[in-house]
């Protein structure tokens, strides 16, 4: 069956450090992977979605990359801030579907 | 736009009660899912509409659980009868096509 795989433990990281988030999928060839942060209590927010045929997309301080041969997309944070402490869920999407299944789930805490 | 609104916020209610969600999508979108969330299983997908008609419905745990999309503005998600493992935060949430979903804040339900 499908399954996506994010960090469950919590990332600490020093302000002004850059985060990097790891989504690992199997069983999926998706053609879409998004990405969305999540704030206590609050719906998800989206950030970025990148396509099967793009490395790389850059939006301000986010970088995401997918990288489909390793399965897999990274989520970075560049000088991060204590704004940025959420959690971040990818979410690939199933190919010939509008379904999206969303990943646990990564807390990001940024120290300050 | 007010964005994909739905109610109500909280709702406690006791075992074997009927319980019935809303959800208002932005207007235009094509789209509409259910998600339910909790700690253990994180976001998970129960059906969703493309036009106003379910398209998968796959995710919806058991019989108790349905769902309707009587036109293009407005979704009911009813759970009859009500048991305590679905409290849960259920999430609507709205798209155009494969793009990014625009959530609401969320029902957040405690099954006594």
């Amino acid at each position: 069956s499908q399954k996506i795989e994010q960090n469950s433990e919590a990332l600490n990281i020093q302000e002004g450090k850059t985060a990097t988030l790891t989504c690992n999928y199997t069983n999926y060839s998706p053609a879409y992977l998004q990405w969305y942060r999540q704030d206590p209590g609050r719906g998800p927010v989206f950030l970025l979605l990148i396509r099967e045929n793009e490395k790389e997309k850059r939006k301000e301080r986010l970088k995401v990359t997918f990288d489909t041969t390793l399965k897999q997309s990274l989520f970075h944070i560049t000088a991060s801030q204590p704004a940025d402490s959420a959690t971040y869920l990818c979410a690939p999407l199933v190919s010939g579907t509008y379904k999206y299944i969303f990943g646990t789930g990564t807390r990001l805490k940024v120290l300050a | 736009d007010a964005g994909v609104i739905q109610s109500p916020r909280h709702e406690v209610t006791e075992m074997g009660q009927e319980v019935t969600l809303r959800c208002k999508p932005i207007s235009g979108h094509n789209s509409l899912f259910w998600y339910r969330q909790t700690m253990m299983r994180g976001l998970e997908l129960l059906i969703y509409f493309n036009n106003n008609v379910p398209i998968d419905d796959s995710g919806m745990p058991e019989d108790r659980f349905s769902a309707k999309m009587p036109n293009a503005s407005f979704s009911t998600l009813k759970i009859q009868p009500s048991e305590p493992r679905d409290s849960a935060v259920y999430f609507c949430a709205s798209s155009l096509a494969a793009g990014e979903l625009f959530f609401g804040e969320g029902s957040r339900l405690t099954v006594l």
